[in-house]
């Protein structure tokens, strides 16, 4: 079946430092799979970060970024500088191009310290 | 903003007993996904209805689930006979029309607990 493998967390960097946090993924069942990030900060539910369903292209938000390589099946979360209010659980996701179903991935728990 | 709501937003069940929770989609979506969290971990998949209509489940869900969405602005997932490891948190989301490239809006979540 379709599986997505992120960096296992607990991720711990300083503000102002980069971040790179990876996802892999594998689509047995869907040719062109839709690329996802989530997010869920503390208290709030899970929302939308930023999405890609064209390979090859890169999508931004709020200073995150992930570019979706269908060579490498990879759609790493990257920000070049972030900040203690980016602290939260992020989680990758493939989605189904026909029906919207998302996969996940187990979530990266990330801490920003000041 | 989108607003997905669920309820209860907890929920506790002796082991053998039946447990329902609801969930109400963003007006005017037509889709509807069920996910369950076990510890934080990954989010499984779990049931997807559009227009109403149960279009995929996978095959917990078809033994000891029941799942409907009696109108567009309801929709309700039961345990039949609840069991430990239905420990977790349950998700509702949904979607405008279920398209592939569509966002996915998640309600708070009822966390069930079984004991």
């Amino acid at each position: 079946g379709d599986s997505v493998t992120q960096t296992e967390g607990p991720v711990t960097v300083s503000e102002s430092e980069s971040l790179i946090i990876n996802c892999t993924y594998s689509a047995t069942s869907i040719a062109y799979p839709n690329l996802f990030w989530y997010v869920r900060y503390p208290g709030e539910g899970l929302q939308l970060l930023l999405k890609v369903i064209t390979a090859g292209q890169k999508g931004s938000s709020r200073g995150f970024e992930a570019t979706y390589n269908k060579e490498t099946t990879s759609f790493h979360l990257q920000k070049a500088s972030v900040q203690e209010s980016d602290s939260a659980v992020y989680y990758c996701a493939l989605g189904d191009t026909n029906t919207g179903k998302l996969t996940f991935g187990d979530g990266t728990v990330l801490t920003v310290k000041p | 903003d989108a607003a997905v709501t669920q309820k209860p937003r907890y929920l506790i069940k002796m082991k053998g007993q039946e447990a329902e929770m609801k969930c109400i989609p963003e007006k005017g979506h037509t889709a509807v996904f069920w996910y369950q969290q076990k510890q934080s971990k990954e989010l499984k998949f779990l049931i997807y209805f559009q227009n109403q209509q149960p279009l995929d489940q996978i095959d917990m869900v078809k033994e000891r689930f029941s799942a409907v969405c009696p109108s567009s602005s309801l929709c309700s997932l039961g345990i039949r006979t609840c069991e430990a490891e239905d420990s977790a948190l349950y998700l509702c989301s949904s979607s405008q029309q279920g398209g592939g490239a569509e966002t996915l809006y998640f309600g708070s979540g009822t966390r069930l607990t079984v004991l």
